[in-house]
């Protein structure tokens, strides 16, 4: 069985501060990898793919890569409370998308 | 508007009833995807079309669900004699290569 595994949380970090989201996979054959946002009721929103070990920005958000040891992540940098919600960590495995379960972020005024 | 889309949007629905619905993919997308989710849970796998075929069903999947997706466009998603258990957002994503986009999703309540 795939899986995917990510800390429920919840992860609270004051406004401004940089919020850091981590998630390791077991198949060792997985190319693509994705962050998404989901708001409480809301669908998933993407806000990051990266494919290649090392490091992808894009503006305050940059995603770091490390396949030798199965392991992604995601940094949030100057927080917002609009950052509040659960990030989803999905990883591809066999054409399909494999899921853990998220991580919530609180982020306080 | 351009992006996925999914009818309708709240389903609330006796057991034992029928229940269809309905996604519209961004246009130049060639593979749809379903998932179920509820909550505290990631979006369950159920099925995915590579233009009209299905490719792929979870077999976690019973013989009350069944997806078309008749012209390579539009989708649809029935589930025959719902049970509580089906409560859940069903929520329908396409893409173009590997990255997924979600539409809204479709919250059914099975009473």
């Amino acid at each position: 069985q795939k899986e995917v595994e990510q800390n429920s949380g919840p992860l609270s970090v004051p406004e401004g501060a940089i919020a850091s989201l981590n998630c390791t996979y077991s198949d060792r054959g997985s190319q693509s990898f994705f962050w998404y946002r989901q708001y409480s009721g809301k669908s998933p929103e993407l806000i990051m793919s990266i494919y290649s070990n090392g490091d992808k920005e894009d503006g305050r958000f940059t995603a770091q890569l490390n396949k030798a040891s199965q392991y992604v992540s995601l940094l949030i940098r100057d927080s917002q409370p609009s950052d509040s919600a659960t990030y989803l960590c999905a990883v591809t495995s066999n054409r399909k998308l494999i899921w853990g379960l998220g991580t919530s972020l609180a982020v306080n005024p | 508007d351009t992006g996925v889309s999914q009818d309708p949007r709240h389903k609330i629905t006796k057991r034992g009833q029928n229940v269809t619905f309905r996604c519209d993919p961004i246009s130049e997308h060639n593979r749809l995807y379903w998932y179920r989710q509820t909550l505290g849970q990631g979006p369950e796998f159920l099925t995915y079309f590579q233009n009209e075929a299905q490719l792929e069903k979870s077999r976690l999947l019973s013989d009350r669900f069944s997806a078309e997706r008749p012209k390579g466009s539009f989708s649809t998603l029935e589930i025959q004699r719902t049970e509580q258990g089906d409560s859940a957002m069903y929520l329908c994503a396409s893409s173009a290569d590997n990255e997924q986009f979600f539409g809204p999703g479709t919250r059914l309540t099975v009473l």
